[in-house]
């Protein structure tokens, strides 16, 4: 399958600071990023859909201020946590899915193109 | 996205098959059922996904029932490894793509 490539994949940092995650599709174009959060013993939450060239758009209770979203290329997609503080310690996730007009064909079935995740940055605030 | 519902956790002998269902009665004709699976302190793994046909590939095989409310993920035999969270999502795609995930299925294979 594809690759998604997140960095760094853990981060400590001060309260207050800000802490940039990079995600990479490293093998394929991706038009579309998603960024996911998920605290312990829960299930992943979307935070925000970001589309190359365009504004990212977020998921209701998250703040676009505070979670800084760029995807300037299709291989790149940046989280910035702006203003750090121990509630947003957490486990972050990326996923990219593949530009084009999708569907790849299987047998007479042309198939929806699915995501691919990045292996998560773990982010704790002190 | 119609709602999908799991068990919340389910064991299985390592080697044997292990059997996931997915409960989908909502699901609407475009959407497609998906499989992903997330081990501990990782990111979601891609497993698998249909529309109505079962599919097959190197991981699994998903099973969908003919009138699409039910689906089930088969892992043929499991290994300590298949450890993990499955989550079974349905999801139309195109433009307004966006996973949401529900709490999945903790399976554990025991040795």
């Amino acid at each position: 399958g594809a690759v998604v490539s997140q960095h760094p994949s853990w981060v400590i940092c001060k309260s207050g600071t800000s802490v940039k995650i990079e995600c990479r599709s490293l093998d394929f174009q991706a038009t579309t990023m998603f960024w996911y959060r998920q605290f312990p013993k829960q299930s992943l939450m979307l935070m925000a859909t970001s589309n190359e060239g365009s504004k990212a758009t977020y998921e209701q209770g998250v703040e676009k201020d505070k979670f800084l979203i760029n995807h300037a290329s299709l291989t790149l997609s940046t989280l910035t946590v702006t203003s750090a503080h121990p509630e947003d310690s957490s486990f972050y996730i990326c996923s990219a899915r593949r530009s084009g007009r999708g569907g790849r064909l299987h047998g007479n079935q042309k198939m929806n193109t699915e995501a691919f995740f990045g292996q998560g940055t773990r982010l704790t605030v002190v | 996205d119609a709602k999908t519902t799991q068990p919340t956790s389910m064991d299985c002998a390592e080697g044997r098959a292990a059997n996931l269902p997915c409960n989908h009665s909502t699901i609407s004709g475009n959407e497609y059922v998906y499989w992903y699976r997330q081990i501990h302190s990782q990111g979601p793994q891609y497993i698998i996904h249909g529309l109505k046909n079962n599919e097959t590939n190197e991981m699994a095989s998903l099973i969908i029932t003919e009138d699409r409310k039910s689906s089930t993920l088969i892992l043929p035999h499991a290994t300590l490894r298949d450890t993990a969270v499955y989550y079974c999502i349905a999801h139309s795609g195109g433009s307004n793509y966006k996973l949401t995930f529900g709490k999945g299925t903790l399976l554990t294979v025991n040795p």
